[in-house]
């Protein structure tokens, strides 16, 4: 089925471990965004990329690092994971940026750092 | 920080009646889009109206959008326990910011 895959669903670190959330679309969009989710906070954009080789920051980056070698795929690296970073990630696609559509979104990775 | 928030934070109502929830932004937009999220689930694109429409339609739901006001709301007419959810608006400068949402429980 076309969408947004992510991978994996749930995982646990410990303080100070490195990890990378995976996210993989088939919809050859061009944009592509990563977000987090914590209670009462709504959804926090972390980095997006407008297409293969660009990437920028979004609100909350630090801790955080992307790359986009491919359209398909939007990887998220933890450097040094933190109690702070637990939250729900989720990862969002668009046929464009500029919200000029809609976005599909993963299903999410839920993420606890004990 | 949120540029959109939505109000109220939480709504409970009856089968069958119709739901209403406001957005407020800050700036600027292109657009502005409404979607839903079951709970411990990816969100869903509802609707996206642009800047220069007022009134949008898809289904039971009904967009409006005041630039003036800087505000939007989301109506789901005869509302069903499926639509019980978190509902969030968002909006792009350049990029897709999005409010804390309402939480909208139907009871059957």
């Amino acid at each position: 089925n076309a969408g947004v895959t992510q991978t994996p669903k749930f995982q646990v670190l410990k303080t100070g471990q490195s990890m990378t959330l995976q996210c993989a679309q088939d919809m050859n969009h061009e944009y592509m965004s990563w977000y987090r989710q914590d209670p009462g906070m709504g959804l926090r954009l972390i980095h997006y990329s407008v297409g293969a080789g660009i990437t920028d920051q979004g609100e909350v980056p630090n801790g955080y690092n992307v790359s986009r070698s491919t359209t398909e795929d939007f990887p998220l690296r933890l450097l040094s994971a933190a109690p702070s970073q637990t939250s729900v990630y989720f990862c969002a696609s668009s046929y464009q940026g500029q919200g000029a559509f809609g976005y599909t979104f993963g299903s999410g990775t839920r993420l606890t750092v004990v | 920080s949120q540029q959109g928030e939505e109000d109220p934070q939480a709504l409970s109502i009856q089968e069958g009646e119709n739901a209403t929830m406001n957005c407020s932004y800050k700036t600027s937009i292109n657009n502005l889009q409404w979607y839903r999220q079951n709970s411990g689930r990816g969100l869903v694109h509802l609707i996206l109206i642009r800047s220069n429409e007022r009134e949008k339609h898809s289904g039971r739901l009904r967009v409006t959008l005041d630039t003036s006001k800087k505000s939007s709301s989301l109506l789901i007419t005869a509302s069903r326990a499926a639509d019980t959810a978190s509902y969030f608006c968002a909006t792009i400068g350049n990029k897709l910011v999005f409010g804390a949402g309402t939480i909208l429980r139907v009871k059957s």
